[in-house]
């Protein structure tokens, strides 16, 4: 049970550039998010997703799109990087509204 | 979206308890109390969460406010692998629509032998 993974780990850009990122979960959880965290600073809220095929907006869905066409798999993806989205990526998973989020390791984009 | 405060950080002795306060006065009736926390480098790791009653768990007790205006996590015997930095969100709304947890800063927390 690898929980949730997120690939890659880090990655560079440079402005303009496109690039997806992909959440993967074994738990067979309905909901899925994005977070971005920036140094200093607490989780926002990207994307979400409530089920498979199914995504929603959050604190900060600018520049990004999302997709979740398997239960398991939650996609991010930069069409234009910049060098604002520079961050510490987060994907979680959980299986209802109440329930308890899992997170998983983080992946570290770098846009120069 | 109701606002939790929660001291910048805290110190505190190996194998002694700890107790983070979190302010909510404007905290909502179906609005439960989680607590994350983050260790160095990782994504966040649940710690407990409550709505009125006082919670216990293995990693940590939660007492609550009877007026719900305030919260406390306890841990009860800190180590030098609890040095984190600690969450207190309002969340998981009763409308069908997930759970989107709002973070702010939290409190870091220090530990020394």
């Amino acid at each position: 049970n690898a929980g949730v993974t997120q690939t890659p780990k880090f990655r560079v850009l440079k402005t303009g550039q496109s690039m997806t990122l992909l959440c993967a979960q074994d738990m067979n959880h309905e909901y899925m998010y994005w977070y971005r965290q920036d140094p200093g600073m607490g989780l926002r809220l990207i994307h979400y997703s409530v089920g498979e095929g199914t995504t929603a907006k959050g604190e900060v869905p600018d520049g990004y799109n999302v997709s979740r066409l398997k239960k398991q798999n939650f996609l991010l993806g930069l069409e234009s990087a910049a060098p604002s989205q520079t961050s510490v990526y987060f994907c979680a998973s959980n299986r209802g509204v109440y329930n308890e989020q899992f997170f998983g390791p983080g992946t570290r984009l770098t846009v120069l | 979206d109701a606002k939790t405060t929660q001291p910048n950080s805290m110190e505190s002795n190996e194998e002694e308890p700890v107790h983070l306060p979190c302010n909510h006065s404007t905290i909502s009736g179906t609005d439960y109390i989680h607590w994350y926390r983050q260790l160095p480098s990782q994504g966040p790791e649940y710690v407990i969460h409550g709505l009125t009653s006082n919670v216990n768990n293995r990693m940590a007790s939660l007492a609550i406010a009877e007026d719900r205006k305030s919260s406390t996590l306890i841990l009860h015997r800190a180590t030098l692998r609890d040095a984190a930095v600690y969450y207190c969100i309002l969340g998981g709304e009763a409308t069908g629509t997930a759970s989107k947890l709002t973070f702010g800063t939290g409190t870091r927390l220090q530990v020394t032998l």
